[in-house]
């Protein structure tokens, strides 16, 4: 059974605080992004990897960065963690175009 | 760019037929998808469809694809309360290679009355 998991469901964290979202997969995939979802706004897409060390922007990427030191581990880093940053984060992977796109089951962040 | 919109609510009685619609800006799509996601959870891939592909059945889901009006459609026959949920209309556009990248659309809620 292909397996995306995410390092916590909820997380509550203060402003300015330095936020860290593990996410790692089971399936050897290539690629692994980061989403955020928002009421009305569907799944914005803040960066993703489509190879260890690679990295790209998506449409959302500022306040956040990203690290993949190893092919089943994606992390996304809030540097100083603002209100605006409260939201469901969901990890997902895919081989490659075409190919189904796993989701983890996402952590909701709390920032107060 | 890209853009891919959808309604944000639909309500409907059980035993009814379901239609969630979804458009699209880009000509350019190769896959499209829908996307189911419960409560509490992630999402999960329900069906997809080939751009060069108009219509695609999978038991109670029917994927219809007009290119001309860059349209998606999923109909969902005799809904049951446990189809109540967000789908997710999500695309791959030309922009996106081989890196697997999807557009998602807003997400509607359905809603199924007993």
């Amino acid at each position: 059974d292909v397996k995306v998991t995410q390092s916590s469901r909820y997380l509550v964290k203060r402003t300015g605080e330095k936020v860290f979202l593990e996410c790692v997969q089971d399936m050897d995939h290539e690629n692994m992004f980061w989403y955020r979802q928002d009421p009305g706004l569907g799944l914005r897409l803040i960066y993703f990897s489509y190879d260890v060390k690679m990295k790209e922007k998506g449409d959302i990427p500022e306040g956040y960065s990203v690290s993949r030191e190893k092919k089943e581990r994606f992390s996304l880093i809030l540097e100083s963690a603002s209100t605006n940053q409260t939201s469901m984060y969901l990890c997902a992977s895919t081989f490659s175009t075409g190919y189904e796109q796993y989701f983890g089951p996402g952590t909701r962040l709390t920032v107060t | 760019g890209e853009d891919v919109e959808q309604s944000l609510f639909l309500s409907v009685r059980e035993g009814d037929s379901s239609v969630i619609n979804c458009t699209y800006t880009d000509s350019s799509s190769t896959y499209l998808y829908w996307y189911k996601q419960e409560p509490g959870a992630g999402l999960q891939l329900l069906t997809y469809i080939f751009s060069n592909m108009d219509m695609k059945q999978d038991q109670r889901l029917t994927v219809l694809l007009n290119k001309k009006d860059k349209h998606l459609s999923l109909r969902i026959a005799d809904t049951q309360t446990g189809d109540s949920a967000i789908y997710f209309c999500a695309g791959v556009f030309g922009s996106s290679g081989n890196t697997g990248k999807l557009i998602f659309g807003q997400g509607t809620t359905l809603q199924v009355k007993p």
